[in-house]
C-alpha cells in the first residue's frame, strides 16, 4: 500500500533562518500533495499544495518542491518566525473509493529558537 | 460561520462504554470524514461520507460506526470503547476533495479510555 513518510521527526532552527522539511512518498502514481501545519491542541491547517505536473510552487514565505524521480517533496519556510513552531505534515491526496482521501505522513516538529 | 464543530472536546470513558463524538459543519459541504491521531503520528482515516445517506470505511474503521442522516452532521460512534481507542479525533469537511485548501478540520476531541 501507499505510504507517506518524513525523514526527520524534529527540526530546530534559529529565528530568521530558513527551514526545510522533507517528505518521501512511495506511490509513484500519487499526483497531488498537501502540506499541513498543526499547532498544539488544534486541527491541521492547509499551507500549500502541489500537483504532479509541477516541480515547484510558491506561497507567502513558503515553497514546496516536488521531485517525482526520487518521490520526494520538501517544504521550505523563509525567514522562520516563532509563530511557525508547529508540527508539519505532508499528505498525499489520492483517489480511493468514492472520493479523494488524505494519507498523512508522521509529521515533523519544527521549533524556532530565539 | 462556525466552520467544523466537534463535541465534546475532552472525554474519559471506561472500557466497554459507548459514546458518540459529534461533528457538525455549517458550510453545506457534501464530504465529511473522521480521523484519529495517535502520539507522534499523522492522521488516519476512520470513516468518510460523500453525502447524506452515504458512508464508507477508511483505513481504520474497526470499532467505530458512522451515519449521515443530514448534510450538516456526521457523528462517530464508539460501540464498546477499548484502551486502544485512546486518541485525538478530528472531523473534517470539504466541498471539493480535489482541492486541499477546501478541506476544513475541526479542533479535535481528546478521548481517553481507561
Amino acid at each position: 500500500g501507499e505510504s507517506v513518510g518524513l525523514h526527520l521527526p524534529t527540526l530546530s532552527v534559529q529565528e530568521g533562518d530558513n527551514s526545510i522539511i522533507n517528505c518521501a512518498y512511495s506511490n509513484s502514481a500519487s499526483d497531488y500533495f498537501i502540506w499541513y501545519k498543526q499547532e498544539s491542541g488544534k486541527g491541521p491547517q492547509f499551507i500549500i499544495d502541489i500537483r504532479s505536473n509541477m516541480d515547484k510552487r510558491q506561497g507567502q514565505r513558503v515553497t514546496v518542491l516536488l521531485n517525482k524521480t526520487v518521490k520526494h517533496l520538501s517544504l521550505q519556510i523563509a525567514a522562520t518566525q516563532p509563530g511557525d513552531s508547529a508540527v508539519y505534515f505532508c499528505a498525499e491526496n489520492g483517489l480511493s473509493g468514492s472520493a479523494r482521501q488524505l494519507t498523512f505522513g508522521s509529521g515533523t516538529q519544527l521549533t524556532v529558537l530565539p | 460561520n462556525a466552520g467544523v464543530t466537534q463535541t465534546p472536546k475532552f472525554q474519559v470513558l471506561k472500557t466497554g462504554q459507548s459514546m458518540t463524538l459529534q461533528c457538525a459543519q455549517d458550510m453545506n459541504h457534501e464530504y465529511m470524514s473522521w480521523y484519529r491521531q495517535d502520539p507522534g503520528m499523522g492522521l488516519r482515516l476512520i470513516h468518510y461520507s460523500v453525502g447524506a445517506g452515504i458512508t464508507d470505511q477508511g483505513e481504520v474503521p474497526n470499532g467505530y460506526n458512522v451515519s449521515r442522516s443530514t448534510t450538516e452532521d456526521f457523528p462517530l460512534r464508539l460501540l464498546s470503547a477499548a484502551p486502544s481507542q485512546t486518541s485525538v479525533y478530528f472531523c473534517a469537511s470539504s466541498y471539493d476533495t480535489r482541492s486541499g485548501n477546501t478541506i476544513y478540520f475541526g479542533e479535535g476531541s481528546w478521548l481517553t479510555v481507561v
